[in-house]
């Protein structure tokens, strides 16, 4: 039973417009959520995080919305760039067992010119 | 600042075969993790480890035994190998201590049993 889940293995994005990444959650108990970016041969590398106490977080061209009622939340990237082509993982974590955390299957962008 | 390192980067095993994979950390990390990624699955948590001395099963941790006797190590450990045991494995650490801190990967270690 997957607890996080992106339902989307791929998508492509031509340079400049905006790319949105969606995850799923199922754990009412997941209260931070973490997107991770990764590029072939690499371990996975920290990209932006939310706190279940709020419902929007900005970093540059990157910005993560949560949906707490929907249990769901969306990376958004603008302007999309070739360097953003790499498989995107959503991650979550509860408070309760904050050492545990849950990852997606994830995402492949490709970033067309 | 080498952050986490794995190794091997690779290995071939024969089924039934055994073998260790090692993960050091050089950032005094508390909380220590093995993942491994498979293709449609992403990554799912083998056993985790909050700090010296302590380990926990995750999801998927059948067939697969961990150590933790130094805080800056912790080891995955495969007694008798089986073919759905080919994997990328992933070794991560983070500090409790820094809130909800991320976690640090290594590059992973690709496993082959044949």
């Amino acid at each position: 039973d997957q607890q996080v889940k992106q339902n989307s293995p791929s998508l492509s994005v031509q340079e400049g417009r905006i790319s949105i990444l969606n995850c799923d959650y199922t754990n009412s108990m997941f209260d931070y959520f973490l997107w991770y970016k990764k590029y072939p041969a690499e371990g996975p590398t920290f990209l932006i995080s939310i706190s279940s106490i709020k419902d929007k977080n900005e970093d540059g061209r990157f910005t993560v919305f949560l949906n707490k009622s929907a249990k769901h939340l969306s990376l958004h990237i603008v302007p999309s760039q070739p360097g953003d082509s790499a498989v995107y993982f959503c991650a979550a974590s509860a408070r309760s067992s904050a050492s545990k955390i849950i990852f997606g299957s994830g995402t492949r962008l490709s970033i067309r010119p | 600042n080498a952050g986490v390192t794995q190794t091997p980067k690779f290995r071939v095993l024969k089924t039934g075969q055994s073998m260790t994979l090692l993960c050091a950390q050089d950032m005094n990390h508390e909380y220590m993790y093995w993942y491994r990624q498979d293709p449609g699955m992403g990554l799912r948590l083998i056993h985790y480890s909050v700090g010296e001395g302590t380990t926990a099963k995750g999801e998927v941790p059948d067939g697969y035994n961990v150590s933790r006797l130094k805080k800056q190590n912790f080891l995955l450990g495969l007694e008798s190998a089986a073919p759905s045991q080919t994997s990328v494995y992933f070794c991560a650490s983070t500090d409790p201590g820094q809130g909800n801190s991320p976690l640090h990967f290594g590059n992973g270690t690709r496993l082959t049993v044949t």
